[in-house]
């Protein structure tokens, strides 16, 4: 079955710094959405990709969908303490289950 | 806050026994969604509704059930419960079924079993 892996599982930051966290898929993905869940909390949605390539930016927040469709990324510049979470990505082929990765918790160094 | 709201917050119990667990939707979302999260777990789909239909099962045990209401809320049912079985469930909504679909996360319940 569709399996979304996601590297790394951990990411210790120091503030001001940044990082990328990353999402393959076995199968070609029709769309990709990532979720945020800060400690305590649910996932919220973050964003959906869902053309080749495509490039969307939210502040200092990047996701990417690579050009096959089988992977992902989400960059973040100058870390900040509200970065605080677990990232996830999920993955949907033309059915209706997401496939979640298993997160890349993320801790900042002040 | 989501829309989607889920009782209890927390639920304790012993091994054998069953509970249930509510979810209602945000206002107009037909899907209905439930996952678990164990610890240091991603999110394991278990099961999907849509319009009172079930639509796409995941991982769900068969000792777990699920059904949504007439009013669109959903009930999650886990029977002879094991110590395994701990974990936060979180249901989530959205509009349609589709797969552009974007979904919304209750605040969840966690069940721990003794």
């Amino acid at each position: 079955g569709q399996q979304v892996m996601q590297i790394p599982q951990y990411q210790h930051v120091q503030e001001g710094e940044d990082f990328t966290t990353y999402c393959n898929s076995s199968t070609t993905l029709s769309n990709i959405q990532w979720y945020k869940q800060r400690p305590g909390g649910h996932p919220v949605f973050l964003i959906q990709l869902v053309k080749s390539g495509e490039v969307k930016k939210q502040k200092r927040l990047t996701f990417q969908f690579g050009e096959a469709k089988k992977n992902s990324s989400l960059h973040i510049t100058a870390t900040q303490t509200t970065d605080v979470g677990t990232y996830f990505c999920a993955g949907r082929v033309r059915d209706y289950k997401l496939s979640f990765g298993a997160g890349t918790t993320v801790t900042v160094r002040a | 806050d989501s829309g989607v709201t889920q009782t209890p917050k927390h639920l304790i119990t012993a091994t054998g026994q069953r509970v249930t667990l509510r979810c209602s939707p945000r206002s107009g979302d037909l899907s209905v969604y439930w996952y678990q999260q164990s610890l240091d777990q991603g999110l394991q789909f278990l099961i999907q509704y849509y319009n009172g239909e079930e639509r796409a099962k995941g991982n769900i045990l068969e000792r777990f059930s699920a059904q949504q209401f007439p009013d669109l809320h959903s009930e999650l049912n886990l029977s002879s419960l094991e110590l395994g079985d701990s974990a936060l469930y979180f249901c989530a909504s959205s509009k349609d079924s589709g797969y552009m679909d974007t979904q919304y996360f209750g605040p969840g319940t966690r069940l721990t079993v003794l």
